[in-house]
């Protein structure tokens, strides 16, 4: 198993410009979830997704899209990107809710806006 | 407002000693509390959890003590390794549902050989 899989690694990004992370489980995990890491900070939710076609805000969702169309891929959509979505990204899934289970975490996409 | 507190930024423990990692809460609706560990360049993995019926849980090394009056959490490695360095995050659920976690800022643990 791959586990959870997020591409790109890295990417540099102009103020405006849009871009989508791709996130995918092959764990058939119905939970997946979409975080952000600022230095110093621990990770904060961006959105949610119970299962293909249910998504929710977490703390986090403004500039911010998700669709869920199968169970395996969860992507994340920034829209006119802006300096204070510099951020480390992680994707993560789990079998049952992450308050009481363990979530399995991708390696993280690492986006520069500037 | 930080829910989930972990007010050390770093932490250097000798090897074999015994590493403390502590985890403060503000908000008495929690009741399931996870560690995760990371390295740098990697996703968070999961370590520890422990329910809010006990107040101790343990796994080899590692032990989570929960003191619920005090709304503090306590991480034990013993013996620590040079192998343990990496960032460790507490997280809390429980609030209104389970399907979120709140985590805390992390602490940087170095254990030098």
């Amino acid at each position: 198993n791959a586990g959870v899989t997020q591409t790109p690694k890295f990417r540099i990004l102009k103020i405006g410009q849009s871009m989508t992370l791709q996130c995918a489980q092959d764990m058939n995990h119905n939970y997946m979830y979409w975080y952000r890491q600022d230095p110093g900070m621990g990770l904060k939710l961006i959105y949610y997704s119970v299962g293909a076609g249910i998504t929710d805000k977490g703390e986090v969702p403004n500039g911010y899209n998700v669709s869920r169309s199968t169970t395996e891929d969860f992507p994340l959509r920034l829209e006119l990107a802006a300096p204070s979505q510099t951020s480390v990204y992680f994707c993560a899934s789990s079998r049952g809710l992450a308050g009481g289970n363990e979530q399995f975490f991708g390696p993280g996409t690492r986006l520069t806006v500037l | 407002d930080q829910q989930v507190k972990q007010n050390s930024p770093s932490l250097s423990v000798q090897e074999g000693r015994i590493s403390i990692l502590n985890c403060d809460y503000t908000n008495s609706m929690f009741d399931y509390f996870l560690w995760y560990k990371k390295y740098p360049a990697e996703g968070p993995t999961f370590l520890i959890s422990i329910s809010s019926i006990k107040d101790k849980n343990e796994d080899g090394r590692f032990t989570v003590f929960l003191n619920k009056s005090a709304k503090h959490l306590s991480l034990h490695i013993v013996p620590s390794q040079p192998g343990d360095s990496a960032v460790y995050f507490c997280a809390a659920s429980g609030e209104t549902s389970y399907d979120k976690v709140i985590f805390g800022p992390g602490t940087s643990l170095s254990v030098i050989p």
